[in-house]
């Protein structure tokens, strides 16, 4: 079984500057999530799906970043423009049946 | 909103022996799950071990074993054995038992392990 797969692995940029990352979850996995990981810190979620509606994007800060699932299975986050605080790992992550989350590799964004 | 502490933030093991990471977490309710995740450097998160807050018994994945206190809201994992490849980040994480699906994460611990 292929598990949650991201790209890119890593991407420099300039402040204001766009950025996008993509994630196909698992297989079959109907719940989608999106994580931040600052250096030295756990991972805080960004916002989650449910298929193509997004359940919880309450952490999510809406005027330079959005994300969208459309057809329910993989998904864009996008940050424009983007900000030298942006700098960390970003990590997707899947849910099928049970609770267990199943994580991909994550994205480094760099922002000189 | 829940809290997950890990008061460690660096560890260190000689290999096969055994260390034990400390969590302890906040929450007002009864119904929750706790884990244990491992980051090495590759940044993949995997999942090590998990226990449901109703389950008496403490987890137990092979060499890995959680030492669950409810009360005293504590869950601390223990490494048996330990060998090279167990050096990596590990985060306590903590999941509500309701709908709303969120993990809320420790800072993580830092666990060498020494040749």
């Amino acid at each position: 079984e292929a598990g949650v797969v991201q790209s890119p692995r890593y991407k420099i940029i300039e402040k204001k500057q766009p950025v996008a990352f993509w994630c196909n979850p698992i297989s079959g996995h109907n719940t989608l999530y999106w994580y931040r990981q600052n250096l030295g810190q756990g991972p805080e979620l960004l916002i989650r799906y449910e298929n193509e509606e997004a359940v919880d994007d309450s952490q999510l800060p809406k005027d330079r970043f959005s994300a969208e699932r459309l057809k329910g299975v993989d998904s864009t986050l996008k940050i424009q423009p983007a900000e030298l605080g942006d700098s960390a790992v970003y990590l997707c992550a899947s849910t099928g049946v049970s609770n267990e989350q199943f994580f991909g590799p994550g994205t480094r964004l760099t922002v000189l | 909103a829940q809290t997950v502490t890990q008061s460690q933030p660096e560890m260190s093991v000689q290999e096969a022996e055994t260390v034990t990471l400390s969590c302890t977490y906040d929450t007002s309710e009864s119904d929750y799950y706790l884990f244990w995740y491992k980051q090495p450097p590759s940044r993949q998160m995997i999942l090590v071990i998990r226990q449901e807050a109703y389950k008496q018994q403490n987890a137990t994945e092979n060499r890995f074993s959680v030492n669950f206190q409810k009360a005293a809201k504590s869950f601390s994992l223990k490494i048996s054995d330990s060998q090279l490849g167990d050096a990596a980040m590990y985060f306590c994480a903590y999941l509500s038992g309701g709908s709303n699906y969120k993990l809320t994460f420790g800072k993580g611990t830092l666990l060498t392990v020494n040749p």
